[in-house]
């Protein structure tokens, strides 16, 4: 089973600031089959990046997503007051179980 | 519009059973995987099972294979998740969800439903 490190715990930014959220898996994602995803409280989560870059439907182009291998990377370019919320990375390479990352906080400083 | 409507869960006790539902509108329900994911209370997202488009195969995660089984309703357009031998640990909001583009594995998952809790007392 692939284990996701997702760093840091918590994010302290302000609006207009830029974001990195980093990634890391225990080895090698099968065709960077990598997704983040975005979740606010009291809500289900949402698709924003899959396949490591490509933006889901409706994500707005702030949002950006890299990386390849082990090391995957979300960065967010200018912060807006709806984008601070939990963050998780999700493998869904080979075959099943899928595994999440445990979240990174995106709060307002 | 792609809907995903979940019912069932609740209260229930330390090895007893419940069955989730999770009924699906607004896209051809046999082409997709459809999975279920937990998420305890404040804790993160917990990846459950998944069972491809035709229901054919199935897996899942090793705290709950043998005591959960999946299944779908391709004629009914309803997925369900029955759970059994339940435990504390099993305590979370339930979501069901939808595979981004195909039946099988390897997608990210593009729908949700609301969620339902479910609580195991011990």
């Amino acid at each position: 089973e692939i284990v996701l490190t997702q760093s840091p715990g918590t994010l302290s930014l302000s609006p207009g600031d830029r974001a990195t959220l980093s990634c890391r898996a225990s080895q090698s994602v099968s065709s960077n089959y990598l997704a983040w995803y975005q979740q606010k409280p009291a809500q289900a989560p949402r698709l924003v990046i899959y396949g490591a870059s490509i933006r889901a439907t409706g994500i707005p182009d702030r949002f950006s997503g890299s990386g390849s291998g082990t090391d995957f990377t979300l960065t967010i370019s200018r912060l807006e007051p709806e984008d601070f919320a939990m963050y998780y990375c999700q493998q869904y390479g080979r075959s099943p179980p899928y595994t999440f990352g445990q979240g990174t906080k995106l709060e307002i400083k | 519009e792609v809907q995903l409507l979940q019912s069932g869960g609740g209260l229930e006790q330390a090895g007893g059973s419940l069955r989730l539902s999770c009924a699906a509108s607004g896209f051809s329900f046999s082409t997709y995987a459809l999975c279920w994911v937990r998420q305890a209370p404040g804790k993160g997202l917990e990846w459950v099972s998944l069972i491809i488009g035709s229901g054919g195969s199935a897996y899942y995660a090793d705290s709950v294979k043998g005591r959960f089984t999946i299944s779908r309703d391709n004629s009914r357009n309803m997925l369900y998740l029955q759970m059994s031998s339940l435990r504390a640990e099993d305590t979370a909001v339930y979501y069901c969800a939808r595979a981004y583009g195909g039946a099988f594995y390897n997608e990210p998952l593009s729908y949700w439903g609301q969620g339902t809790l479910v609580t195991v007392s011990s």
